[in-house]
């Protein structure tokens, strides 16, 4: 059964703590996407990876740092740097021939304690 | 810059046909997106449109764009209790989505009975 996994769906944060939101795909998909929900407002982009062992930037970078060394995976750590990480945060991937759909996961859902 | 725009909210009595209105600024966008989110959940694509086209049909789902105004409608036809949910327009900007997709705030659809 193919598609995209986050873990955890619920996460809770302490001050000054650094946490990590997992994405696994099993699509065989060269891209990778984080993406920050608010309440009432669109997706923004944090991070995107279009091949392993390297990613870019999106619009909202301060305070997030990721990594992509297999091609399966590419988890997002909300570090103590991300003075309002409270969102729902939501990994997609993309296919770079035929099927340049971005398709999501379930998401995770950050809450400050 | 890039920028997607949609009314935040629509009621329909179940059974009428519901229409979702959204406008985009880059004239370069090659994918335009629908997006279905329901509560505490990922996105699930619902139907995308290519530039070239005026018009895509999918059973209960037709898409318009109309280039010249940038302006794209989802419409549902016997929008049923289960169409409940917030709908997102996506565009790919000239990247085709390579790099990331510009989503509007998002239309939270209710039905009624």
């Amino acid at each position: 059964d193919g598609g995209i996994t986050q873990s955890p769906k619920y996460l809770f944060r302490k001050e000054g703590q650094n946490v990590t939101l997992s994405c696994e795909q099993n699509l065989n998909h060269d891209a990778m996407y984080w993406y920050r929900q608010d309440p009432g407002q669109g997706l923004r982009l944090i991070y995107y990876s279009q091949i392993v062992n390297d990613f870019q930037k999106g619009d909202i970078a301060e305070g997030y740092s990721v990594s992509r060394e297999k091609k399966e995976s590419f988890p997002l750590t909300v570090t103590s740097a991300q003075k309002n990480p409270t969102a729902f945060y939501l990994c997609a991937s993309r296919g770079t021939s035929g099927d340049e759909t971005q398709y999501f996961g379930p998401g995770t859902r950050l809450l400050v304690l | 810059g890039e920028d997607v725009e949609q009314s935040l909210f629509l009621s329909v009595r179940e059974g009428d046909s519901s229409v979702i209105n959204c406008t985009y600024t880059d004239s370069s966008s090659t994918y335009l997106y629908w997006y279905k989110q329901e509560p505490g959940a990922g996105l699930q694509l619902l139907t995308y449109i290519f530039s070239n086209m005026d018009m895509k049909q999918d059973q209960r789902l037709t898409v318009l764009l109309n280039k010249k105004d940038k302006h794209l409608s989802l419409r549902i036809a016997d929008t049923q209790t289960g169409d409940s949910a917030i709908y997102f327009c996506a565009d790919s900007g000239s990247t085709g989505g390579y790099n990331k997709l510009i989503f509007g705030a998002g239309t939270r659809l209710a039905v009624h009975p």
